[in-house]
């Protein structure tokens, strides 16, 4: 399964805490994305980004941050302002031909 | 603004019967279309996208523009059919972005 990975799997934070999200992927792919996916919701664009030191607000973007230092490393820094941070969190990457969207396993936050 | 809608939250039906899973968009170009799956415990992962025009796991899907519809179906549903269905769009060359539906959940009885 290799390939994009996320981590942790779960995350449980104390509400006003900011926390970040790892997402790797060693495909060589260019774009990178994050989604949040709540239930009865879908998937909802986060962040996304098409080339390193370069990212793109998404449809959900207020309350949370990104950085693209590396071409294999999108970390998502959820804060303290996101109203509603508990949710599954998950990460894609995609080549620049086919754009087709590959997932990482998702990592669940909790805040309470 | 681009819109996916998948009318059905779940859909249920038996080993052997038809399956469809709807799918509608709202797009004024030419959209490219996807359908994605998620097993339980499994990662989301593409089906199958309109452009290459394939059958997945005995899945298929045509884009009719006409009724801007990208419907998903398959003659026999089988037990492991059983998954979260999303579809997709991207709204064209050179955009990166998807939107997705809210997704159908597909319980195939035994």
């Amino acid at each position: 399964d290799g390939g994009i990975t996320q981590s942790p799997k779960y995350l449980f934070r104390k509400e006003g805490q900011n926390v970040t999200l790892s997402c790797e992927q060693n495909l060589n792919h260019d774009a990178m994305y994050w989604y949040r996916q709540d239930p009865g919701q879908g998937l909802r664009l986060i962040y996304y980004s098409q080339i390193v030191n370069d990212f793109q607000k998404g449809d959900i973007a207020e309350g949370y941050s990104v950085s693209r230092e590396k071409k294999e490393s999108f970390p998502l820094t959820v804060t303290s302002a996101q109203k509603n941070p508990t949710a599954f969190y998950l990460c894609a990457s995609s080549p620049r031909d086919t754009y087709e969207q590959y997932f990482g396993p998702g990592t669940r936050l909790t805040v309470t | 603004a681009q819109r996916v809608t998948q009318p059905e939250k779940l859909l249920s039906v038996f080993k052997g019967a038809p399956v469809e899973l709807k799918c509608n968009y709202s797009y004024s170009g030419s959209p490219e279309l996807f359908w994605y799956v998620q097993y339980s415990r499994q990662r989301l992962q593409l089906l199958l996208r309109h452009i290459s025009r394939e059958s997945i796991k005995g899945f298929t899907a045509d884009l009719n523009k006409g009724e801007t519809s990208f419907h998903l179906k398959k003659p026999f549903a089988q037990e492991e059919d059983s998954a979260m269905y999303y579809c997709a769009l991207r709204s064209g060359a050179g955009s990166y972005q998807l939107t997705f539906g809210k997704g159908t959940k597909l319980s195939v009885i035994p």
